[in-house]
């Protein structure tokens, strides 16, 4: 799978979006961007994924550049419930069943 | 429906000693995994099953770790002698999977809550 660089923690004030960014230029052709979240004592929580075209649901919007290098994760109306560390994870959807998880980023949403 | 059950959620144990720990996932999950998460990283796979066969193990999961999945439903993941390093949170989750083993479909999972170890 391929690597991907997330920053390791951001704030957003409650209300506005959250914009978080992920690097993952050795990504190939056939691999997935994924973004799962975990809430503090809670296991991680699926938000959304995408190939190359945008992607959005109840949750969130995925952007994924046109080069595929990077994407940036929007929640459009964060609350205070959005804090969690996120995790930006690059897949392919054919024989390979591990999700590889970085670090994430640590997201604080400030009142 | 309840989600991916995890039972005990937290066990505390000396060095040594013997733990199990149960997972119920989905219902209608086939796919099963098991992960360890340890303080400030993210999730390490361990392995996975399908239906009752594993199919994949880390080389994480030394000789004294062993996971099972008798009947295709719950899982059990046990770990002998325990040691101070095993201290981690262990997680399960599910997903319902298509086609053959070649053929992943899209990787979303449902977790539990997890089980936290602490080897003393």
């Amino acid at each position: 799978d391929a690597k991907t660089t997330q920053p390791t923690s951001m704030d957003c004030a409650e209300g506005r979006a959250a914009n978080l960014p992920c690097n993952h230029s050795t990504i190939s052709g056939n691999e997935y961007v994924y973004w799962y979240r975990q809430i503090h004592s809670q296991g991680p929580q699926y938000i959304i994924h995408g190939l190359k075209n945008n992607e959005t649901n109840e949750m969130a919007s995925l952007i994924i550049t046109e080069d595929r290098k990077s994407s940036t994760l929007i929640l459009p109306h964060a609350t205070l419930r959005d804090t969690a560390v996120y995790y930006c994870i690059v897949r392919a959807n054919f024989g390979n069943e591990k999700l590889t998880f970085g670090t994430g980023t640590r997201l604080t949403i400030i009142p | 429906d309840t989600g991916v059950s995890q039972n005990p959620r937290h066990k505390i144990t000396k060095r040594g000693q013997n733990v199990t720990f149960r997972c119920d996932p989905i219902s209608e999950h086939n796919r099963l995994y098991w992960y360890r998460q340890t303080l400030g990283q993210g999730p390490e796979f361990l392995t996975y099953f399908q239906n009752e066969a594993q199919l994949e193990k880390s080389r994480l999961l030394s000789d004294r770790f062993s996971a099972e999945r008798p009947k295709g439903s719950f899982s059990t993941l046990e770990i002998q002698r325990t040691e101070q390093g095993d201290s981690a949170m262990y997680l399960c989750a599910s997903r319902k999977g298509i086609g053959g083993q070649q053929y992943s479909g899209a990787n979303v999972l449902t977790f539990g809550a997890g089980s936290r170890l602490t080897v003393l």
